[in-house]
């Protein structure tokens, strides 16, 4: 069975200051890793994906399959982050009909 | 930017009753999702629907569950018998093969 784990239920810390959002997965064949990002309000967004390895919004996430890992990284955190950020996994070769399995997600807090 | 759309955004039902959640998915995509997330809970996956049937279906989503796409713009899912624990937030998602996107989701109250 494939699981999401994210260890902070909730992170806080002052504007500037560098982010780190923790996700751990297990999932035995080959995964396709997420993360989506739900401000106050408003719906879930995708913020990035590990295969497009890009940065968004000054984010960045590395997959790590040794450690089982996609950390979310940002090196100066900025008011307007503060939201639930999401993990989730899939199957990378199961094609578009496989269902997302998140984690419990994160709330972010960036204080001034 | 296209977007998913859901209706109605509350639903506010008797437990017993039958109830229809809406969605519009974007135009272009062929995947279909349906997510719940209880109240404190994480978000799950329901079903999954491409080319008019189920692709992929959780131990959630049992015989009270039905999708439908009644048309070619609407994708629906009906509880037939609703029951106290089925109150929750359900999301509807849709994509062409990559990223899924998310509607805003219908919070089900279930009395």
């Amino acid at each position: 069975a494939q699981r999401v784990t994210q260890p902070e239920k909730l992170l806080s810390v002052f504007k500037g200051a560098p982010v780190e959002l923790k996700c751990n997965y297990s999932y035995s064949g080959s995964p396709e890793l997420f993360w989506y990002v739900q401000y106050s309000r408003q719906r879930l967004q995708l913020l990035l994906r590990h295969i497009s390895r890009e940065s968004i919004k000054g984010f960045t996430a590395d997959l790590n399959k040794g450690e089982t890992s996609f950390h979310l990284k940002k090196p100066f955190a900025q008011e307007e982050d503060s939201a639930m950020y999401y993990c989730a996994l899939r199957s990378y070769s199961g094609g578009g009909a496989d269902g997302l399995t998140f984690g419990k997600g994160t709330h972010l807090i960036i204080q001034p | 930017e296209p977007e998913v759309t859901q209706t109605p955004s509350h639903q506010v039902t008797q437990m017993g009753q039958e109830v229809i959640l809406r969605c519009v998915p974007i135009s272009n995509h062929l995947y279909f999702y349906w997510y719940r997330q209880i109240l404190g809970q994480k978000v799950e996956f329901l079903v999954s629907f491409y080319n008019n049937e189920i692709s992929e279906k959780s131990e959630i989503f049992d015989d009270q569950f039905s999708v439908e796409r009644p048309d070619g713009s609407n994708f629906t899912l009906k509880i037939r018998s609703t029951k106290l624990e089925d109150s929750a937030m359900y999301f509807c998602a849709s994509s062409e093969r990559g990223p899924q996107h998310f509607g805003d989701g219908t919070r089900l109250s279930i009395l």
